[in-house]
Protein backbone atom coordinates (compact mmCIF):
# COMPACT_ATOMS: atom_id res chain seq x y z
CA UNK A 1 0.00 0.00 0.00
CA UNK A 2 1.00 3.39 -0.74
CA UNK A 3 2.34 5.66 2.39
CA UNK A 4 4.20 8.70 3.06
CA UNK A 5 6.42 9.43 5.75
CA UNK A 6 7.01 13.11 7.36
CA UNK A 7 10.35 12.34 9.64
CA UNK A 8 10.07 15.49 11.11
CA UNK A 9 6.82 16.96 12.97
CA UNK A 10 8.27 20.12 13.97
CA UNK A 11 11.21 22.24 12.65
CA UNK A 12 12.25 25.97 13.65
CA UNK A 13 14.59 27.53 11.37
CA UNK A 14 15.55 31.08 11.58
CA UNK A 15 14.32 33.66 9.34
CA UNK A 16 16.70 33.86 6.62
CA UNK A 17 18.12 30.51 7.26
CA UNK A 18 17.83 27.99 4.86
CA UNK A 19 15.33 24.95 4.54
CA UNK A 20 14.69 21.42 4.21
CA UNK A 21 11.58 19.40 4.81
CA UNK A 22 12.41 15.71 3.95
CA UNK A 23 8.74 13.24 2.49
CA UNK A 24 9.59 9.83 2.09
CA UNK A 25 7.18 7.52 -0.18
CA UNK A 26 6.57 3.76 -0.69
CA UNK A 27 4.59 3.53 -4.33
CA UNK A 28 5.31 0.68 -6.59
CA UNK A 29 4.78 2.33 -9.62
CA UNK A 30 5.63 5.73 -10.83
CA UNK A 31 4.80 8.76 -8.18
CA UNK A 32 2.80 11.82 -8.57
CA UNK A 33 4.09 13.68 -5.95
CA UNK A 34 2.73 17.19 -4.33
CA UNK A 35 3.62 19.34 -1.41
CA UNK A 36 1.22 21.44 0.10
CA UNK A 37 1.15 24.10 2.56
CA UNK A 38 -1.40 24.88 5.38
CA UNK A 39 -1.95 27.99 7.50
CA UNK A 40 -3.80 27.43 10.93
CA UNK A 41 -7.43 27.41 10.83
CA UNK A 42 -6.91 27.22 6.76
CA UNK A 43 -7.79 24.99 3.84
CA UNK A 44 -4.05 23.71 1.99
CA UNK A 45 -2.41 25.38 -0.77
CA UNK A 46 -0.68 24.05 -3.63
CA UNK A 47 3.43 24.35 -3.56
CA UNK A 48 4.03 22.33 -6.10
CA UNK A 49 3.83 19.05 -7.71
CA UNK A 50 5.46 16.42 -9.71
CA UNK A 51 4.17 13.73 -12.25
CA UNK A 52 7.35 13.55 -14.53
CA UNK A 53 10.25 15.09 -16.65
CA UNK A 54 12.91 17.39 -14.65
CA UNK A 55 13.59 15.71 -10.83
CA UNK A 56 13.93 19.42 -9.75
CA UNK A 57 10.84 21.02 -9.14
CA UNK A 58 10.34 24.53 -8.87
CA UNK A 59 6.83 26.12 -7.30
CA UNK A 60 5.82 29.09 -5.69
CA UNK A 61 6.59 31.24 -2.99
CA UNK A 62 10.60 29.93 -3.45
CA UNK A 63 10.17 26.68 -2.85
CA UNK A 64 11.90 23.58 -5.12
CA UNK A 65 11.05 20.00 -4.51
CA UNK A 66 13.77 17.01 -5.89
CA UNK A 67 12.25 14.16 -6.65
CA UNK A 68 15.13 10.98 -5.62
CA UNK A 69 14.10 7.68 -7.11
CA UNK A 70 16.98 6.20 -5.84
CA UNK A 71 15.89 7.11 -2.52
CA UNK A 72 12.32 7.47 -2.65
CA UNK A 73 12.18 11.24 -1.44
CA UNK A 74 10.54 14.30 -2.26
CA UNK A 75 12.12 17.01 -0.04
CA UNK A 76 10.98 20.09 -0.42
CA UNK A 77 13.81 23.02 0.07
CA UNK A 78 13.56 26.74 0.44
CA UNK A 79 17.40 28.58 0.48
CA UNK A 80 15.63 31.72 2.62
CA UNK A 81 12.96 31.41 4.72
CA UNK A 82 10.68 34.04 5.71
CA UNK A 83 8.75 34.41 8.81
CA UNK A 84 5.32 34.20 6.76
CA UNK A 85 6.76 30.72 5.65
CA UNK A 86 5.73 29.19 9.29
CA UNK A 87 2.69 26.86 8.70
CA UNK A 88 1.89 23.26 8.66
CA UNK A 89 3.42 21.59 5.80
CA UNK A 90 2.57 18.35 3.95
CA UNK A 91 3.62 15.75 1.68
CA UNK A 92 0.98 13.92 -0.76
CA UNK A 93 1.13 10.88 -3.27
CA UNK A 94 -1.33 10.50 -5.74
CA UNK A 95 -3.09 6.65 -5.60
CA UNK A 96 -3.12 4.44 -8.73
CA UNK A 97 -6.29 5.12 -10.86
CA UNK A 98 -7.94 2.36 -9.97
CA UNK A 99 -7.80 3.35 -6.60
CA UNK A 100 -9.62 6.57 -7.20
CA UNK A 101 -6.77 8.51 -7.41
CA UNK A 102 -6.72 9.27 -4.03
CA UNK A 103 -3.91 11.55 -1.82
CA UNK A 104 -2.28 10.04 0.70
CA UNK A 105 -0.81 12.58 3.07
CA UNK A 106 2.43 12.28 5.26
CA UNK A 107 1.83 13.46 8.51
CA UNK A 108 2.86 16.73 8.07
CA UNK A 109 6.08 19.18 9.57
CA UNK A 110 5.42 22.07 11.59
CA UNK A 111 7.23 24.79 10.55
CA UNK A 112 8.12 27.64 13.10
CA UNK A 113 10.38 30.71 12.23
CA UNK A 114 12.65 32.31 14.76
CA UNK A 115 12.97 36.06 14.07
CA UNK B 1 -5.51 29.06 -10.37
CA UNK B 2 -9.20 26.84 -9.34
CA UNK B 3 -10.74 28.20 -6.61
CA UNK B 4 -12.78 26.32 -4.44
CA UNK B 5 -15.13 27.51 -1.31
CA UNK B 6 -17.03 26.26 1.89
CA UNK B 7 -19.89 27.50 3.52
CA UNK B 8 -20.42 27.91 6.44
CA UNK B 9 -16.53 28.64 7.95
CA UNK B 10 -17.81 27.68 10.58
CA UNK B 11 -20.66 26.20 12.69
CA UNK B 12 -22.00 25.55 16.02
CA UNK B 13 -25.02 22.99 16.11
CA UNK B 14 -26.83 21.33 19.13
CA UNK B 15 -26.40 17.73 19.90
CA UNK B 16 -28.23 15.35 17.68
CA UNK B 17 -29.07 18.35 15.11
CA UNK B 18 -27.74 17.81 11.71
CA UNK B 19 -25.30 20.39 9.84
CA UNK B 20 -25.07 21.18 6.13
CA UNK B 21 -21.61 22.39 4.68
CA UNK B 22 -21.23 23.16 1.01
CA UNK B 23 -18.06 22.63 -0.74
CA UNK B 24 -18.40 24.68 -4.02
CA UNK B 25 -15.97 25.02 -6.91
CA UNK B 26 -16.23 28.53 -8.41
CA UNK B 27 -14.22 28.62 -11.79
CA UNK B 28 -13.74 25.23 -12.46
CA UNK B 29 -15.65 22.15 -12.93
CA UNK B 30 -14.33 19.25 -10.27
CA UNK B 31 -15.55 16.08 -11.87
CA UNK B 32 -14.54 14.37 -8.60
CA UNK B 33 -14.84 16.30 -5.24
CA UNK B 34 -13.09 14.84 -1.66
CA UNK B 35 -13.99 15.26 1.76
CA UNK B 36 -11.46 15.33 4.40
CA UNK B 37 -11.78 15.22 7.99
CA UNK B 38 -8.80 16.73 10.38
CA UNK B 39 -8.36 16.80 14.23
CA UNK B 40 -6.21 19.26 15.86
CA UNK B 41 -2.40 19.27 14.93
CA UNK B 42 -2.90 16.09 12.47
CA UNK B 43 -3.06 15.04 8.80
CA UNK B 44 -5.84 15.10 6.75
CA UNK B 45 -8.25 11.86 6.79
CA UNK B 46 -10.02 11.11 3.69
CA UNK B 47 -13.55 10.50 4.59
CA UNK B 48 -15.07 9.93 1.16
CA UNK B 49 -14.70 10.35 -2.67
CA UNK B 50 -17.40 11.56 -4.71
CA UNK B 51 -18.08 11.72 -8.52
CA UNK B 52 -21.29 13.93 -9.99
CA UNK B 53 -24.17 12.28 -10.58
CA UNK B 54 -22.61 9.10 -8.74
CA UNK B 55 -23.15 8.08 -5.15
CA UNK B 56 -19.90 8.57 -3.14
CA UNK B 57 -17.68 6.30 -2.27
CA UNK B 58 -16.63 6.25 1.36
CA UNK B 59 -13.36 5.22 3.18
CA UNK B 60 -13.52 2.36 5.55
CA UNK B 61 -14.40 3.19 8.69
CA UNK B 62 -16.67 6.46 7.89
CA UNK B 63 -20.19 5.77 8.90
CA UNK B 64 -22.33 6.97 5.20
CA UNK B 65 -25.53 7.05 7.06
CA UNK B 66 -23.97 9.57 9.29
CA UNK B 67 -22.07 11.07 6.71
CA UNK B 68 -24.36 12.09 4.11
CA UNK B 69 -22.26 12.99 0.70
CA UNK B 70 -24.23 14.77 -2.57
CA UNK B 71 -22.52 15.93 -5.67
CA UNK B 72 -25.37 17.60 -7.28
CA UNK B 73 -23.42 19.27 -10.59
CA UNK B 74 -19.92 19.68 -11.60
CA UNK B 75 -19.33 22.75 -9.00
CA UNK B 76 -21.17 21.38 -5.83
CA UNK B 77 -20.71 18.93 -3.55
CA UNK B 78 -22.69 18.82 0.19
CA UNK B 79 -21.64 17.08 3.13
CA UNK B 80 -24.15 16.25 5.54
CA UNK B 81 -23.43 15.52 9.53
CA UNK B 82 -26.31 13.72 10.50
CA UNK B 83 -27.76 13.56 14.41
CA UNK B 84 -24.36 15.49 15.28
CA UNK B 85 -22.56 14.49 18.40
CA UNK B 86 -19.88 16.63 20.20
CA UNK B 87 -17.44 13.77 18.70
CA UNK B 88 -18.27 14.64 15.63
CA UNK B 89 -17.00 18.11 16.07
CA UNK B 90 -13.92 18.68 13.64
CA UNK B 91 -12.22 20.65 10.78
CA UNK B 92 -13.83 19.67 7.56
CA UNK B 93 -11.73 20.27 4.36
CA UNK B 94 -13.18 19.51 0.67
CA UNK B 95 -11.05 19.54 -2.60
CA UNK B 96 -11.92 19.66 -5.82
CA UNK B 97 -10.08 17.80 -8.75
CA UNK B 98 -10.04 19.07 -12.18
CA UNK B 99 -8.81 16.85 -15.33
CA UNK B 100 -8.41 13.16 -15.98
CA UNK B 101 -6.09 11.01 -13.71
CA UNK B 102 -3.76 11.97 -12.03
CA UNK B 103 -6.08 14.45 -10.46
CA UNK B 104 -4.39 17.80 -9.12
CA UNK B 105 -6.78 18.54 -6.39
CA UNK B 106 -7.99 22.27 -4.89
CA UNK B 107 -9.08 22.68 -1.70
CA UNK B 108 -11.75 24.49 -0.06
CA UNK B 109 -10.67 27.10 3.12
CA UNK B 110 -12.52 23.64 5.47
CA UNK B 111 -15.75 24.45 7.93
CA UNK B 112 -14.84 24.18 11.67
CA UNK B 113 -17.87 22.02 13.12
CA UNK B 114 -18.76 22.22 17.04
CA UNK B 115 -21.12 20.00 18.20
CA UNK B 116 -22.32 21.54 21.89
Amino acid sequence: AQSVTQPDIHITVSEGASLELRCNYSYGATPYLFWYVQSPGQGLQLLLKYFSGDTLVQGIKGFEAEFKRSQSSFNLRKPSVHWSDAAEYFCAVVTGYNQGGKLIFGQGTELSVKP
Amino acid sequence: GAVVSQHPSWVICKSGTSVKIECRSLDFQATTMFWYRQFPKQSLMLMATSNEGSKATYEQGVEKDKFLINHASLTLSTLTVTSAHPEDSSFYICSGGQGAYPYEQYFGPGTRLTVT
